[in-house]
């Protein structure tokens, strides 16, 4: 079967760092996106593992355990243009991407 | 922006009605996909296309239906309906036959059915 599990909120404060986890089930995973989307807006890719440990892209980071079929995505230095949804999208067997229904992601002053 | 168009970008409709909600994916991109995303039911596959044929199909109502034409633009047709349709219609393209880790999604289409 497939399964994805992500916490619903997370709040944090601007310049702070911020974990949000990803755990999935999916037939033939090969590897785990990251999307960020805005109130209203269209999600945007932001990161991929398809292998095991940490990718870096600027003030975002992704790591991927595979053994552990888990996953998170580090924000540092928070912004309020943060504040979005981010979603893990694990993909597999089935030829598609699970997205779920994400992370809301609350950054205060 | 992400050169992906959707049309149009709301639609208000009534139940029992039929509609078609368009999508053009960026240039050079063969795969369309199209996602449905209601506040309690997240961001749902609904289904893929690759130049023209069906690579795959998500938890898409029968009542549903999509298609690929020659030119690469994608159509969702939505029949007979009902206010649990009442959703976001994103369409997403992407280069490659199989499923893409990175799509690049359309601003997409507010559904209300009244």
């Amino acid at each position: 079967g497939q399964s994805l599990e992500q916490p619903s909120e997370v709040t944090a404060v601007e310049g702070a760092i911020v974990q949000i986890n990803c755990t999935y089930q999916t037939s033939g995973f090969y590897g785990l996106s990251w999307y960020q989307q805005h109130d209203g807006g269209a999600p945007t890719f932001l990161s991929y593992n398809g292998l095991d440990g940490l990718e870096e892209t600027g003030r975002f980071s992704s790591f991927l355990s595979r053994s552990d079929s888990y996953g998170y995505l580090l924000l540092q230095e928070l912004q309020m243009k943060d504040s979005a949804s981010y979603f893990c999208a694990p993909g597999g067997a089935t030829n598609k991407l699970i997205f779920g229904t994400g992370t809301l992601l609350a950054v205060q002053p | 922006d992400s050169g992906v168009t959707q049309t149009p970008k709301h639609l208000i409709t009534a139940t029992g009605q039929r509609v078609t909600l368009r999508c053009s994916p960026r240039s050079g991109d063969l795969s369309v996909y199209w996602y449905q995303q209601s506040l309690d039911q997240g961001l749902q596959f609904l289904i893929h296309y690759y130049n023209g044929e069906e690579r795959a199909k998500g938890n898409i109502l029968e009542r549903f239906s999509a298609q690929q034409f020659p030119d690469l633009h994608s159509e969702l047709n939505l029949s007979s309906l009902e206010l649990g349709d009442s959703a976001l219609y994103f369409c997403a393209s992407s280069v490659g036959a199989g499923v893409s880790y990175e799509q690049y999604f359309g601003p997409g289409t507010r559904l209300t059915v009244t």
